[in-house]
């Protein structure tokens, strides 16, 4: 069981806008930034968004984040086929004095 | 360029020790924390533990899962990272990440390993 809770699968059809959610508490998405991985198959994860919605340098602006209260969403525009793959949320939780991951969700472009 | 190389992985049987290392360069290896993340096979990502630089005391912070059992520590003068692991448990099976952190107010992972295998099994 996931301190954080996202779905475990989401899909979309090439060029439609796919959102993935995120669940936390006060004691991590509600004060701590969140941030977003993905994982391509066979690879290592990989930084995809961090702050809450930064998008590092090399990550297509396709990719946003956004947060409310103790909530947060990835959206993908444009999906395209090699957007296929696992995407975790994640945050430091003040209560624990970890890192908490969500259990990810399984992305399929039909 | 950023490089984090994993070593160290490989069967181990219930009860026994392992230690990893992550070789880094590219970087000013003592101005980061360094974390360990680990994904048991087919499953999602777990965080293990960090340990701050050497302006925060080296401090350490481990998951529930591994406190007591896993000890992280790190020579900068020789830009590594280890994880020292006993007590293993079958649950402890996992592809183990070395992640550098951010150096900024907001910490995040921002730099993976390709991780290293360890199986803990009779």
């Amino acid at each position: 069981q996931s301190v954080l809770t996202q779905p475990p699968s989401a899909s979309g059809t090439p060029g439609q806008r796919v959102t993935i959610s995120c669940s936390g508490s006060s004691s991590n998405i509600g004060i701590n930034a969140v941030n977003w991985y993905q994982q391509l198959p066979g690879a290592a994860p990989r930084l995809l968004i961090c702050c809450d919605n930064q998008g590092p340098s090399g990550v297509p602006d396709r990719f946003s984040g956004s947060k409310s209260g103790t909530s947060a969403s990835l959206a993908i525009s444009g999906l395209q086929s090699e957007d296929e793959a696992d995407y975790y949320c994640a945050a430091w939780d003040d209560s624990l004095n970890a890192m908490v991951f969500g259990g990810g969700t399984k992305l399929t472009v039909l | 360029e950023v490089q984090l190389v994993e070593s160290g992985g490989g069967l181990v049987q219930p009860g026994g020790s392992l230690r990893l290392s992550c070789a880094a360069s590219g970087f000013t290896f003592s101005d980061h924390y360094m974390d360990w993340v680990r994904q048991p096979p087919g499953k999602g990502l777990e965080w293990v533990g960090r340990i701050r630089n050497r302006a925060n005391s080296y401090t350490t912070d481990y998951a529930a899962s591994v406190k007591g059992r896993f000890t992280i520590s790190r020579d900068d003068s020789k830009n590594s990272v280890s994880l020292q692991m006993n007590s293993l448990k079958t649950e402890d099976t996992a592809v183990y990440y070395c992640t550098r952190v951010h150096s900024g107010g907001f910490k995040y992972l921002q730099h993976w390993g390709q991780g290293t295998l360890v199986t803990v099994s009779s």
